[in-house]
């Protein structure tokens, strides 16, 4: 019954590399999202898209770049990992208009050392 | 700016019951949203208010009122499992959500 799957759960990266994070949602919806979070500071949103090849900053881009390829897929990508990327990043779908909010990935902890 | 305010911090008892307040202050309002997160696991959607009022669903139940940018949520019959963190979410546009920070909420026996 999974409907949002990010592809790792735990990562650990060198400062500097480049790094990708996956997420596939088998729900046909059209919104993907990817947020991070942080203690006391909550979920923030990275960015976002709402259609095939269509992207939106969020409110915490720097740093992060995205790809959305197939309407199930939606890539997040760290061009130079920084130590203050560490963070839990969490994907999450929904369709248009949906009053029951966001579908959630389980989330992938990374740690850039 | 646009800003979610909600207790860091509650402490209840098994069995009592339990207000989580949030206020507001959003660019847009498209509706709020309740979610559940456990520790170390991923929010799971509990309610959405987009009308002034009282939503109920089972033990849960939320209230929103616009005119004031504030809602509850209300836990009743609490158990050791509704341990977790709440978290208040508002759309501002069509399709995002801007989320508070969380409660996190301990059931004591």
């Amino acid at each position: 019954d999974v409907k949002v799957t990010q592809s790792s759960r735990y990562l650990v990266k060198r400062t500097g590399e480049k790094v990708f994070l996956e997420c596939v949602q088998d729900m046909d919806h059209e919104n993907m999202f990817w947020y991070r979070q942080d203690p006391g500071l909550g979920l923030r949103l990275i960015y976002f898209s709402y259609d095939v090849k269509m992207k939106e900053k969020g409110d915490i881009p720097e740093g992060y770049s995205v790809s959305r390829e197939k309407k199930e897929r939606f890539s997040l990508i760290l061009e130079s990992a920084s130590t203050n990327q560490t963070s839990m990043y969490l994907c999450a779908s929904s369709l248009v208009g949906d009053g029951d909010g966001y579908t959630f990935g389980s989330g992938t902890r990374l740690t850039v050392v | 700016g646009q800003n979610i305010d909600q207790p860091t911090e509650m402490t209840a008892t098994e069995g009592a019951i339990v207000q989580i307040n949030c206020t507001y202050q959003t660019s847009g309002f498209n509706g709020l949203f309740w979610y559940q997160q456990h520790a170390g696991e991923a929010p799971t959607f509990l309610s959405y208010n987009v009308l002034d009022g009282l939503e109920e669903k089972g033990r849960f139940s939320s209230f929103l009122s616009r005119s004031k940018g504030y809602s509850y949520l209300l836990l009743k019959e609490l158990q050791m499992k509704d341990s977790a963190s709440y978290l208040c979410a508002v759309k501002t546009g069509a399709n995002n959500l801007f989320f508070g920070t969380g409660t996190r909420l301990t059931v004591i026996p």
